[in-house]
């Protein structure tokens, strides 16, 4: 398994700021994910942090909005760009470590619960 | 791509009263996982099971690959398990697919 933390872990912020999450992981890690689960509802994947790449995004999320960094393999960040209500959430960062007998098992971290006003 | 349907979607357990859940995928999976998702929000894995079956504790699950199901059994349920339950599968070297999930609350 990995041990995940994230931060901060919750925050309110102003409409039309900004919010930069952290993830980081206490081992190396092939895959990182981020996650977003708005109020009631499940997780949908916002896009694949990639070390030393532009990260994959999943459709319907674009980097202008969402621009991840993956500077090394247990370190990413997520930020929330010009934010606006709906982008009330909680935001998850998740890992592969991808070692053991359960090779692509993904873990969670504890999440970032956002509230725009 | 893959399809995961969960169900119920709610479920009202009186304590130590037992409960299946189940998980319906549409294609062949490399993972299906079982989380639960606490009053937190905190995500806490359950089972790694893309097939087989195992046990934890209170807690048991099984996959059918071949029928493309899995289930999840809670035995002598109590008010600590409430929470929403996902499923989540990939189909191979794809990102998972979550479920909607089953709100589970247990009524002391």
């Amino acid at each position: 398994s990995a041990v995940i933390s994230q931060k901060p872990s919750r925050d309110i912020c102003q409409r039309g700021t900004s919010l930069t999450i952290q993830c980081q992981v206490d081992s190396q890690v092939t895959m990182m994910f981020w996650y977003r689960q708005q109020p009631g509802q499940s997780l949908t994947l916002i896009a694949t942090a990639n070390q030393g790449s532009e990260a994959t995004y999943e459709s319907g999320f674009v980097i202008d909005k969402f621009p991840i960094s993956r500077p090394n393999l247990t370190f990413s960040t997520l930020t929330v760009s010009n934010m606006s209500p709906e982008d009330s959430s909680i935001y998850l960062c998740s890992v592969e470590p991808r070692g053991g007998v359960s090779y692509n098992e993904q873990f969670f971290g504890p999440g970032t619960r956002l509230t725009v006003l | 791509g893959i399809q995961v349907e969960q169900s119920p979607p709610d479920l009202i357990l009186q304590e130590g009263a037992n409960s299946t859940l189940r998980c319906n995928f549409s294609d062949s999976v490399n993972n299906l996982q079982w989380f639960h998702q606490n009053p937190w929000g905190q995500l806490i894995n359950l089972f790694y099971i893309p097939s087989g079956t195992k046990q934890n504790g209170r807690l048991s699950a099984t996959t059918v690959a071949t029928e493309r199901y899995s289930l999840l059994y809670i035995s002598s349920s109590q008010t600590t398990d409430s929470g929403v339950y996902f499923c989540a599968v990939d189909a191979g070297n794809t990102p998972l697919v979550f479920g909607k999930g089953t709100r589970l609350s247990v009524i002391a």
